[in-house]
């Protein structure tokens, strides 16, 4: 069963504007990471997120994490038409020591038009 | 640096048949992942390996489904009597674990896409 759900499913924006995406988990967390997946394709990992950290920055994406809420967002700055997309959040259930299966959301579709 | 590869990308099959896929991770990366993600879904885990051995396997792999690493590199992911449900991207993940670490990045490979008629 997935782990949580991303918000929204769907996301249409012109080139330039910010996208965000939240997503919610279900369990407690070791981290967060969140991937992007472009159409038929593999994943690509865009960026982690500990269970003590509350922001991270990574280029034009920030991500946050409210562990109180057991939910997170990801804000992609300045969209480009490459950035369409689809993302996912994954957690992963335990500690390194006992394999970290990753658990994904079901992803929000993101398109960027120019 | 190539990236995780996997064979075949495209799979199409009659519903009875055997098929099997290949993963090849990157080099040096002592663990491997197999997820399986349907259309409109997230990616779903299957199982993985440490170097050889298969140290958890999902409620998803049935006993129709066989994944082996032999030799600690590279793994096969077998479906056997395959059914239409099994129609699928099937996703090959690697990453580098050393005790200690307290995380851990998979990378993805390009899948292998099966559609069962």
């Amino acid at each position: 069963s997935q782990q949580g759900e991303e918000d929204p499913q769907a996301l249409s924006i012109q080139e330039g504007e910010n996208a965000t995406m939240n997503c919610s988990y279900k369990t407690s967390i070791n981290n967060l990471q969140w991937y992007r997946q472009n159409s038929g394709r593999g994943l690509v990992h865009l960026i982690l997120i500990r269970s003590n950290e509350r922001e991270k920055h990574s280029g034009r994406l920030r991500v946050t994490l409210d562990t109180s809420k057991k939910s997170s967002s990801l804000l992609i700055t300045a969209s480009r038409a490459a950035d369409t997309a689809s993302y996912f959040c994954a957690t992963s259930r335990g500690w390194p020591q006992a394999g970290t299966a990753l658990i994904f959301g079901k992803g929000t579709t993101l398109s960027v038009s120019s | 640096d190539t990236g995780v590869s996997q064979d075949p990308r495209h799979k199409i099959t009659k519903r009875g048949q055997n098929v099997t896929f290949r993963c090849d991770p990157i080099s040096e990366h002592n663990r491997l992942y197999w997820y399986r993600q349907t259309l409109g879904q997230g990616p779903e885990f299957l199982t993985y390996f440490q170097n050889e051995a298969q140290l958890e396997k999902s409620r998803l792999l049935s006993d129709r489904f066989s994944a082996e690493r032999p030799k600690g590199s590279f793994s096969t992911l077998e479906i056997q009597r395959t059914e239409q449900g099994d129609s699928a991207m099937y996703l090959c993940a690697s990453s580098f674990w050393e005790r200690g670490a307290t995380q851990e990045t998979q990378y993805f490979g390009p899948g292998t896409r099966l559609l069962v008629l």
